[in-house]
């Protein structure tokens, strides 16, 4: 049992260029998130998920994209990377929402140069 | 609209000393409320959470918050705190529905 994986760990991007963060999750949780973390800010949440097929944008989502085809995987996508995407990004995923404890990945560190 | 604010960016204490880190939560519902601590390089884990059952509420490592609706707070301490405690600890709310409002986090640092 894994719980909640992500690839990569970091990754260097050049402005506008685009890429791919994975997400995946092997506790048959239907609820994912994608958050931003950046020093002094806490978390924000970017897109979330309540199940395959359906998402929805959090506080902060221009500039990012998502889907959700399977329950397992919620794939994040950045179009055109822009210097102020430069973060670390962590993927949780829970089994309801509400009270339930949100299971976050190890995060991906993003630098934009 | 909910939100959480945690009073001190940083926190210092010695080994074998307490532990207080302050939050105070706005909500115009009863809340559910959460404490997760990073370690470094590491993801978030829960420490501990409050569903409306008893207001002190014990977590792992030795940690317990206590629930105050009249001072609209969930200060997380510990008795007596550990070199390995040292971590950055995040107070969140729940909107009860899809989502967690984190606070700014609390650098805890732990001096021998």
């Amino acid at each position: 049992n894994a719980g909640v994986t992500q690839t990569p760990k970091f990754r260097i991007l050049k402005i506008g260029q685009s890429m791919t963060l994975q997400c995946t999750q092997d506790m048959n949780h239907n609820y994912m998130y994608w958050y931003r973390q950046d020093p002094g800010m806490g978390l924000k949440l970017i897109y979330y998920s309540v199940g395959a097929g359906i998402t929805d944008k959090g506080e902060v989502p221009n500039g990012y994209n998502v889907s959700r085809s399977t329950t397992e995987d919620f794939p994040l996508r950045l179009e055109l990377a822009a210097p102020s995407q430069t973060s670390v990004y962590f993927c949780a995923s829970s089994a309801r929402a509400g009270a339930e404890t949100q299971y976050f990945g190890p995060g991906t560190r993003l630098l934009v140069l | 609209a909910q939100s959480v604010t945690q009073l001190g960016s940083h926190v210092s204490v010695s080994e074998g000393a307490l532990v207080l880190l302050r939050c105070n939560y706005s909500s115009s519902v009863p809340p559910y409320l959460f404490w997760y601590v990073q370690y470094p390089n590491q993801g978030l884990q829960l420490l501990l959470k409050y569903t409306s059952a008893a207001t002190l509420v014990k977590g792992i490592n030795g940690f317990e918050a206590e629930f105050k609706k009249s001072e609209t707070s969930f200060h997380l301490t510990k008795p007596s705190a550990h070199m390995s405690d040292a971590a950055e600890y995040f107070c969140a709310v729940s909107d009860r529905a899809d989502k967690l409002i984190f606070g700014t986090g609390t650098r805890l640092q732990v001096f021998p």
